[in-house]
């Protein structure tokens, strides 16, 4: 979805690195979050924020951290990156309906820890 | 807890013969269900959703789920399959019980849906 942009589209990194991925959203959403996918898991999620101020740990936060700069911007940091690290990284954004919510993906980065 | 299963790791089915790949839910009130599909390379895209009312629910590029609640299934299908339509799909669930607030998905494991020509 073009409204969802995510960068980089993929990295290779050292263990011990400290990176970080961007998303970014001209959706208007309030709601952003960011999954992992592993091959055979699905996805599952590390870090959402409802807006700028309440950001809430997800299933698998550790060795994560989140910044919600604006709005628009959702970022994730890998403070000391590990090789069970290396995933799939999908942002995602929803419009406040409740249940009702629909998520809407970016293209997703894909990371190589060495 | 809510959950969800794709019993399917893959799915083959020939072009032009109906396709149905499986899902199943536990929740502990009502069920919100969603399909996603990804096509290599790419994000999710959303299909369709279940949030209450008719048990069948049409979504995009012709895939329709049936929920049966019953059964706690939300089966994805499509009446006749298409080469593009392969690509690997996961099934979501949000349980109403989670709580304000919450509104998290929970996504299966995925199946792989390959059309063979």
């Amino acid at each position: 979805d073009a409204d969802v942009t995510q960068t980089p589209r993929n990295r290779i990194t050292k263990t011990g690195k400290r990176i970080m991925l961007e998303c970014s959203q001209t959706k208007g959403h309030d709601r952003m979050y960011w999954y992992r996918q592993d091959p055979g898991l699905g996805l599952r999620l590390i870090y959402y924020s409802f807006d700028v101020k309440d950001i809430n740990k997800g299933e698998i936060s550790d060795g994560y951290s989140v910044s919600r700069q604006a709005q628009a911007k959702f970022s994730l940091s890998l403070e000391s990156a590990i090789p069970n690290q290396t995933a799939l990284y999908f942002c995602a954004t929803s419009e406040q309906r409740g249940f009702q919510e629909t998520q809407y993906f970016g293209p997703g980065t894909r990371l190589l820890v060495l | 807890a809510q959950s969800v299963a794709q019993p399917e790791d893959q799915v083959n089915v020939a072009e032009g013969n109906p396709l149905t790949v499986k899902c199943t839910y536990s929740v502990s009130g009502n069920p919100y269900l969603f399909w996603y599909v990804q096509y290599p390379n790419r994000g999710l895209q959303f299909l369709l959703k279940y949030i209450t009312g008719d048990n069948l629910v049409k979504g995009s590029y012709g895939f329709e789920a049936e929920f049966n609640k019953s059964q706690t299934s939300f089966h994805l299908k499509k009446p006749s399959a298409l080469v593009s339509d392969s690509a690997l799909y996961f099934c979501a669930v949000r349980d109403a019980y989670s709580g304000a607030g919450s509104y998290q998905l929970t996504f299966g494991k995925g199946t792989k849906l390959s059309v063979i020509p």
